[in-house]
Parts: structure tokens; sequence; C-alpha cells
């Protein structure tokens, strides 16, 4: 059974950046593209973006260069980072497991990120 | 980006009557490779997403045969036969044609 299993700082200053990791276990790590999707307290879905094993990514352009994905395929674990954040990044962030890059299928447990002065 | 409409955003149904959400994609969702790239989630309250239906219609995994998907090009719809208690929550249809992946607000279901 695959399990994703995130980790990461739940409170930041503003300007400061958030840092996230994911850890997986169980099937395949090299064979997927693996995403960020955060929600804002209230709100709906938003995806950050993607990365395979390789290190090639994909970001969501409404977060204007903020964001860098990273992979570290012997440890099967990927990150997040998000610079210069705001109060409007307050969420909950998601990692998921992408399918034939068409859909989420397997879900962390979601971190609060709460950016406060 | 390609902007996703649900309706309507709030649902209170009773146990064991149907309900409908739609789902409307501002281009079409057919691809070339002859696949729809349109999914339906469910969030449950205090939970991630879990997938419901891929690809217009196809239910995932364990899903119960009382969701159902239908659609095409840009207009899409998820369907319960009988609403349980279980179904509460919001259900979210999502995109993946192309980049960045989108979401639909979100349709809130009570019983």
């Amino acid at each position: 059974q695959v399990q994703l299993q995130q980790r990461g700082a739940g409170l930041l200053k503003p300007s400061e950046t958030l840092s996230l990791t994911c850890g997986v276990s169980g099937g395949s790590f090299g064979g997927h593209y693996w995403s960020w999707i955060r929600q804002a307290p209230g709100k709906g879905l938003e995806w950050i973006g993607e990365i395979n094993h390789t290190g090639s990514s994909n970001y969501n352009p409404s977060l204007k260069g903020r964001v860098t994905m990273s992979v570290d395929s012997s440890k099967r674990q990927f990150s997040l980072t998000l610079t210069s954040v705001t109060a409007a990044d307050t969420a909950v962030y998601y990692c998921a497991r992408e399918n034939n890059r068409s859909f989420f299928d397997f879900w962390g447990q979601g971190t609060l990120v709460t950016v406060s002065s | 980006d390609i902007v996703m409409t649900q309706t309507p955003l709030s649902l209170s149904v009773t146990p064991g009557q149907p309900a409908s959400i739609s789902c409307k994609s501002s281009r079409s969702l057919l691809h070339s490779d002859g696949k729809t790239y349109i999914y339906w989630y469910l969030q449950k309250t205090g939970q991630s997403p879990q997938l419901l239906i891929y690809e217009v219609s196809n239910r995932f995994s364990g899903v119960p045969d009382r969701f159902s998907g239908s659609g095409s090009g840009t207009d899409f719809s998820l369907s319960l036969s009988r609403v349980e208690a279980e179904d509460v929550g919001v259900y979210y249809c999502m995109q993946s044609i192309q980049l960045p992946y989108t979401f639909g607000q979100g349709t809130k279901l009570e019983i």
C-alpha cells in the first residue's frame, strides 16, 4: 500500500520560507510525478506544482516564481519550498501521487501551515 | 488556465434520495488521445480528498456503484443514486488536460 508522510514547520512569519517534505513508502517512486496541492482555510484546492524522480518539474504560474520543488529518489522523498510567504499562503498543504499524470490517487495527511507575525 | 465551474455550491439531500452535481470547464477536456481528463473527488471533513471517478465515468477502486459520472466536452456531472450519511463532504471536479491542473470551487453535500 502506498503511503505519503509529510513533515515540516507549521508556523511561519511573513517573509519566511516554507519548507515541507513528503516521504513515500510502498509502490514505485520513479514511475510517477509527485505533486503539492494546498487548501486555504474554508477554500478550495489549488495545485502548486509537480516533480518526477529525475527532478523535472512544473509549477503553477500563480505562485510567481516563489516555488521550488526538489526530489531525493534514494530516500524516496520530495520537497516543497515557498519563499517570501504572506498570510495568503496560510493553508493545509498536501502532497500527492499522480497516476499517469492524470489524477491524484494517494495523498499525504496534510500539513497546516500558518503564516502570522 | 482552465476554469472549472461547479453548481450548485451546496446541496442538502434526504438519505435515500438522489443527488447531482454539475461541472463545466472553460475548454474541452477531450484530448487527442481519446481520453477526457475530468475527475471527481470527495473531501470528508478533516480528511484528504479521495478520488471517486476518473475520465468521466470510471469508478475508482472501492467506490460504491451508487456514484456515477457522465458528460462530454465541457459539461460533466456526478450523480449519486441514493445518498447515504457517509457521502457528506465537499465534492470537487478537476481537470488535468492542461497545466496548471485546476479544480472546481467545490460542492458541499449535507444530509
